[in-house]
């Protein structure tokens, strides 16, 4: 069965530093999706970058990008110059042909003014 | 509508009682998903509908939980018999299609709260 892994129930950043939250999978299959969602307190699920499993470059949306290492089956967040409204609990999530979205548990990022 | 929207957005009932949750997707959008969200958890899937199909229902916790879509549109979440481990956040999402490089587009989701 596939799982997905967040290491890191919290982290705190400073406002504008970069901050990077982890997440590992495991899966036997070749062909799938990754994402992060963000949700922030008002509980609306919010995509924030996905990836491509056969797509070995990292996605990049703005301040957001991964590092996918699908050997290692990791696929860390990066957030750049971190923001006051970058605030919220994130999630990473799978999914493959199956069609049901596999989440972790959650990183709840904090910044720090 | 501009997105998914999801009623009550808050539901306060007594244990034993039955409870209905409704979810609206975007238009045109075939894929739609229950998730639910357990305080300080992660979100766990309880059912996708294509169309008005639902093939694996095996995410629903009990037999005390149902859920339909009509007309390709609209969809409902019964709990039965309410239980307080039932409480939570209970969330809803839509894609385009049924395919796994759709992204889903989350609703504001209902808490519920058994008493």
């Amino acid at each position: 069965a596939q799982t997905v892994t967040q290491s890191q129930p919290e982290m705190s950043v400073q406002e504008a530093e970069t901050v990077t939250l982890s997440c590992t999978y495991d899966t036997s299959e070749s062909d799938y999706y990754l994402f992060w969602y963000k949700q922030p307190p008002s509980r609306q699920m919010i995509l924030v970058i996905r990836q491509e499993a056969y797509k070995q470059q990292n996605a990049t949306e703005n301040r957001f990008s991964v590092n996918f290492q699908k050997a290692a089956k990791s696929f860390s967040l990066k957030i750049s110059d971190s923001q006051l409204g970058d605030a919220a609990m994130y999630f990473c999530a799978y999914r493959n042909r199956d069609d049901k979205i596999i989440f972790g548990k959650g990183t709840r990022l904090h910044i720090l003014p | 509508g501009a997105g998914v929207s999801q009623s009550p957005s808050n539901k306060v009932t007594e244990k034993g009682k039955d409870v209905e949750l409704r979810c609206d997707p975007i238009s045109g959008h075939t894929a739609l998903y229950w998730y639910r969200q357990s305080l300080g958890q992660g979100l766990e899937f309880l059912i996708y509908f294509q169309g008005n199909s639902a093939p694996d229902k095996s995410g629903l916790p009990s037999d005390r939980f149902s859920a339909e879509r009509t007309g390709g549109s609209v969809s409902t979440l019964t709990i039965q018999r309410t239980q307080q481990e039932d409480s939570a956040v209970y969330l809803c999402a839509s894609s385009l299609a049924l395919v796994e490089s759709d992204t889903q587009y989350f609703g504001p989701g209902t808490r519920l709260t058994v008493l």
